[in-house]
């Protein structure tokens, strides 16, 4: 089945910006959603289709993707920016269709 | 205000069975495909399934791991969406989330609204 890659950890200071890659193997139309999920709380969405914000999302999380990588950029961190993130794709496997990333987790120093 | 709430967790043995329920307000229900995504305790997420809206003909999908053992269904009358988990599997134990494709989204969609999950604990 379709695998997503993520690094298991991404450290940042306040104020700088972190990014937060996701390795698939040729993304080509998948779309990449991102999600960002706080201890003992549900994941929110926070880019979808490579790039697009929800509502509500700063402006500060967005999105990119290039053949085999896409990536969330996270600009003037902050503390409350410190949660774990997923990215996702739909694949064509009838077995697997939806494949998360195994999570990236961001500290914030 | 947008809502999911999952109800209906708990200890239950290995081949046991649960029925795990999800209650939307906030939104046309009836228009929404519906999915349930799981998280091992310390792992990361997992896709289960999803119902597509009656409209769309209610077609369910499930992952390979589950696929036989679950299933999934709906009542739009009370806004609600189920999982029915049969022979339960240590390996099952987790936070069993339900989620909302994003609206209007016509196809391979996000997840954009999520419940504050489910805990089931397979356990002898």
């Amino acid at each position: 089945s379709y695998v997503l890659t993520q690094p298991l950890s991404v450290s940042v200071a306040p104020g700088q910006t972190a990014k937060i890659t996701c390795g698939g193997s040729n993304f080509g139309t998948k779309g990449v959603h991102w999600y960002q999920q706080k201890p003992g709380q549900a994941p929110v969405l926070v880019v979808f289709e490579d790039e697009d914000r929800p509502s509500g999302i700063s402006e500060r999380f967005s999105g990119s993707k290039s053949a085999n990588t896409a990536t969330l950029t996270i600009s003037r961190v902050e503390a409350g920016d410190g949660a774990d993130y997923y990215c996702q794709v739909w694949d064509s496997n009838r077995d697997y269709p939806v494949i998360f990333g195994g999570g990236t987790k961001l500290t914030v120093l | 205000e947008e809502r999911l709430v999952e109800s209906g967790g708990g200890l239950v043995r290995p081949g046991g069975s649960l029925r795990l329920s999800c209650v939307a307000s906030g939104f046309i229900f009836k228009n929404a495909w519906m999915h349930w995504v799981r998280q091992a305790p310390g792992r990361g997420l997992e896709w289960v399934g999803r119902i597509k809206s009656k409209l769309d003909g209610e077609t369910t999908g499930f992952a390979a791991p589950v696929k036989d053992r679950f299933t999934i269904s709906r009542d739009d009358s009370q806004n609600t969406v189920y999982l029915e988990m049969n022979n339960l599997k240590n390996d099952d134990s987790a936070v069993y989330y339900c989620a909302r494709d994003l609206p209007s989204c016509g196809g391979e969609c996000p997840f954009d609204l999520w419940g504050q999950g489910a805990l089931v604990t397979v356990s002898s």
